[in-house]
């Protein structure tokens, strides 16, 4: 079946610009998370949905940063007053319920957006 | 949280088995050992996980040492689509479902 998709791939913008990220995660899944990889790192966690709502958002950096996720399913990730600093991959990623017995269901990553702020 | 502690980097030929270790000194009795990998330009995958079990799958087997202090991610015959990043996670109970990824171990495979 159909993965988790996200558009743009790549997303190239300009200092002080807005940019909106977009996450189709598989059918059904409940959870999506975001996280931001930079270069030659692991993917940080962002924040977490489970249905529409913001489970986690610990990891935003700061107010710049904010995701929805109106029905339920695809979710936006965006980014105001973009700066240089922001450059890296972004990930979504989906799961079936979240937590599963206690534990950390298994998530599904898409491809990522690179962007690339200059 | 608890942290891992995983080698930056590793080699191996095609064909032999490969061990990766990760020392969690610092475990919870109720932590999962979840690993994942990351193939060159793409998101990352499941691979495996386990509580105090060792486990086999069709991709992998985790070995966890008795005090749950270390564990091991063995590649039975290594193949070169097995050159990835690899990500030992600790999941700790009281998580919300988020994963904490570290720097991984790099794997190299050789011809």
């Amino acid at each position: 079946g159909a993965g988790v998709s996200q558009t743009p791939s790549n997303k190239v913008t300009e200092k002080g610009k807005y940019v909106e990220l977009r996450c189709d995660p598989i059918s059904g899944h409940t959870a999506l998370y975001w996280y931001r990889q930079s270069l030659g790192q692991g993917p940080e966690f962002l924040i977490y949905f489970q249905g529409t709502g913001a489970a986690d958002d610990s990891g935003l950096p700061n107010d710049r940063f904010f995701a929805v996720r109106p029905e339920g399913s695809v979710s936006t990730l965006k980014i105001q007053r973009t700066e240089r600093g922001d450059s890296a991959v972004y990930l979504c990623a989906s799961s079936p319920q979240g937590l599963y017995g206690g534990i950390t269901d298994t998530q599904y990553f898409g491809p990522g957006t690179r962007l690339t702020v200059l | 949280d608890a942290k891992t502690t995983q080698p930056n980097s590793m080699e191996s030929n095609e064909e032999e088995p490969v061990h990766l270790p990760c020392n969690h000194s610092t475990i919870s009795g109720t932590d999962y050992i979840h690993w994942y990998r990351q193939l060159p330009s793409q998101g990352p995958e499941y691979v495996i996980h386990g509580l105090t079990s060792n486990v086999n799958n069709r991709m992998a087997s985790l070995a966890i040492a008795e005090d749950r202090k270390s564990s091991t991610l063995i590649l039975h015959r290594a193949t070169l689509r097995d050159a990835a990043v690899y990500y030992c996670i600790l999941d700790a109970s009281s998580n919300t479902g988020k994963l904490i990824f570290g720097q991984g171990t790099t794997l190299q495979v050789k011809p």
